[in-house]
């Protein structure tokens, strides 16, 4: 059963280009979450998608932006790239069940390091 | 606003010591508790967390939690270490309601085991 996947790996961009990064969830789970983990900082939550929409966000600006297509995969955008945006980013799968707990099963992916120069 | 810290940035064990990993939360109400586990290059994984009930949780790979409300921590223990337990690892909590279920990290505690 294959988990969560990311592409690509690994991404050096220049300061004001723009970049998309792609997410499969793990079979089953309908709901997917971006989360930035800069180098010696914990991950931080960007936003949530399910149901084709955006339905939580993170402190983040309007640069981040998302997609969810109806196979539940998702794309995470970001534009005019900062140098402060090199991170690992990290895609998280988790299902929608009845009971909130069963929200919590997270997946998460191996991420993007995305550098930016 | 919710925070998780995580006081110890860097620890050091033998191999076969016990290991305690601190973690504090402030919230305002009671949260989910969260111990994740990173190894370089990868995602984060699962350790164990604590929804209700009991307050010493078991966890995989021999990790063991105990949520501790009066002093707002919940923190990850092992009785032995081994060498392969190298890695990171960070507290999170989510929200019981209202919330949706997103996650709060901490900052990590980098562990380092010597043999």
């Amino acid at each position: 059963d294959a988990g969560v996947t990311q592409s690509p790996t690994h991404l050096i961009k220049t300061r004001g280009q723009q970049v998309t990064l792609r997410c499969s969830p793990k079979s089953g789970h309908d709901t997917v979450s971006w989360y930035q983990q800069a180098l010696g900082q914990g991950p931080q939550f960007i936003f949530q998608y399910y149901e084709e929409e955006e339905r939580q966000r993170g402190n983040f600006p309007d640069r981040f932006s998302g997609h969810q297509f109806p196979n539940y995969s998702s794309e995470l955008n970001v534009n005019a790239l900062l140098l402060g945006d090199s991170a690992l980013y990290l895609c998280a799968s988790s299902p929608r069940r009845p009971g909130i707990t069963a929200n919590y099963g997270y997946t998460f992916g191996s991420g993007t390091r995305l550098t930016v120069v | 606003a919710q925070s998780v810290t995580q006081p110890d940035i860097h620890i050091t064990v033998s191999e076969g010591a016990s290991l305690e990993l601190r973690c504090n939360y402030s919230y305002g109400a009671t949260p989910y508790l969260f111990w994740y586990v990173q190894s370089p290059g990868q995602g984060l994984q699962l350790l164990l967390k604590y929804f209700s009930g009991d307050t010493l949780v078991q966890g995989i790979k021999g990790f063991e939690a105990e949520f501790k409300r009066s002093q707002s921590s919940f923190n990850l223990r092992k009785p032995s270490v081994h060498w392969s337990d190298a890695a990171e690892y960070f507290c999170a909590v989510g929200p019981l309601t209202g919330g949706g279920n997103k996650l709060t990290f901490g900052t990590g505690t980098q562990l380092k085991v010597e043999l």
